[in-house]
Formats: C-alpha cells, structure tokens, sequence
C-alpha cells in the first residue's frame, strides 16, 4: 500500500523560531500533497494543496508567509511554520495523492507542534 | 461553499451495541465521499462511496451512500471498545477533500 511519512513526528519550539516538517511518499511518486492543520477535538482543515513544481494554492486565511510549503519533489513536501508562536501549536498532517485524478489521499501519522 | 455536517457530535455506548453514524453534504463538483477512523494520529481510511445505494462492508463496518439525499451513514455492529475513535466524513470535490466535523465515539466495556 501506499506510505506516507512525516518528520518529526513531535517538536517543540521557542516563540519567535521556525520549526520546518518534512511529508514523505515512500512508495509511489505524490504529484499533489496536501497540508492539514487539526486543533484539539475539532477536525481537519485544509491549509493548502501543492503540486511538484509549483507553488502551493493556500486556503482562505491561511498566512502564505508564515506558512511556506515547498514540493521540491514528487516524493518530499515541507511545511515551515515561520516565526512561530503559541497559537500555531497544534497537529499538522500532510497526505498525498499519486496523480491528479486519483481518488485516495493517503495520510501521514502528522506532526505536533508545540509553540512555548 | 462547500460544507459536510456530520451528527451526532458524540457517541457514548456499550459494547454490543449497533451505532450509525450520519453525514450530509452540499459540495459541488462532488465525486466521492470518504469514511475514514482516527485514533491518536492520522485518520486511516474506511470506505470510499461514489454511487448511490450501494452498500460498502468491511468486517462490522459499513457505510451507504445517497445521492439524492446528499447524504451516506456509516453503520458499526457489535460495537468493541476499540471502535472508540472519531470517525470523519469527507467529501471529494476535484482532488481535495472537505471534512466533516466528525463524531466521537466512545465504547464502554
């Protein structure tokens, strides 16, 4: 099956750093990957959606600088949380889809971040 | 806007029992909706419904989807606790999913 890895899986960071997290396609090359942001007890909400190559289309409120994606490749996506503070804690999951008509996005195990 | 409700908000029953779990969408370009269970991480994929009445099964679980209602249930029979998770519903529009705000379930022994 398709695998979908995400580095680190747990940070903490100082206000005012920058924490980047890494979204991988083990096995199968990810033409789009997708950037979730999950706060406590709520569900996902889209961030942004990137192809390889391009730059990524950031969702309604969503801060392009603060949040910078890159798909530098069609297996490794990185979200880079600028400046962090304690508002931007929270789970950050990425899945990737192998081709643009494909209907699975697979998931990876996401990442907490914690701002302090 | 595209929006996917999914009631009830939270579950609490005992084992054995049978849940059915709604969701209900207004989504245009709809191609599919997806089912998926999360525990402590991601969410782990369940079922993925594109055509109306037909029923998808896996094991106790299973899950319907009507078009002309907008709407797919998720079924689970002979409940156990480690079917205590949030289950999210999830619309396909193009190549991006719109979730749901999920139901919590809790099982008790």
């Amino acid at each position: 099956g398709a695998v979908v890895s995400q580095h680190p899986s747990w940070v903490i960071c100082k206000s005012g750093t920058s924490v980047k997290i890494e979204c991988r396609s083990l096995d199968f090359q990810a033409t789009t990957m997708f950037w979730y942001r999950q706060f406590p007890k709520q569900s996902l909400m889209l961030m942004a959606t990137s192809n390889e190559g391009s730059k990524a289309t950031y969702e309604q409120g969503v801060e392009k600088d603060k949040f910078l994606i890159n798909h530098a490749s069609l297996t490794l996506s990185t979200l880079t949380v600028t400046s962090a503070h304690p508002e931007d804690s929270s789970f950050y999951i990425c899945s990737a889809s192998g081709d643009r008509s494909s209907y699975e996005q697979y998931f990876g195990p996401g990442t907490r971040l914690t701002v302090t | 806007e595209d929006k996917v409700v999914q009631s009830p908000l939270s579950l609490v029953v005992h084992e054995g029992d049978t849940v059915t779990l709604n969701c209900s969408y207004e989504v245009t370009n709809f191609r599919s909706l997806l089912w998926y269970k999360q525990e402590k991480k991601a969410p782990t994929f369940l079922f993925m419904l594109t055509s109306s009445g037909i029923e998808k099964k896996s094991g106790r679980l299973s899950s319907i989807l009507d078009k002309k209602e907008l709407s797919s249930i998720l079924n689970i029979t002979a409940t156990q606790t480690g079917d205590s998770a949030i289950y999210l519903c999830a619309t396909k529009a193009g190549n991006m999913l719109t979730f749901g705000g999920g139901t919590r379930l809790m099982v008790k022994p």
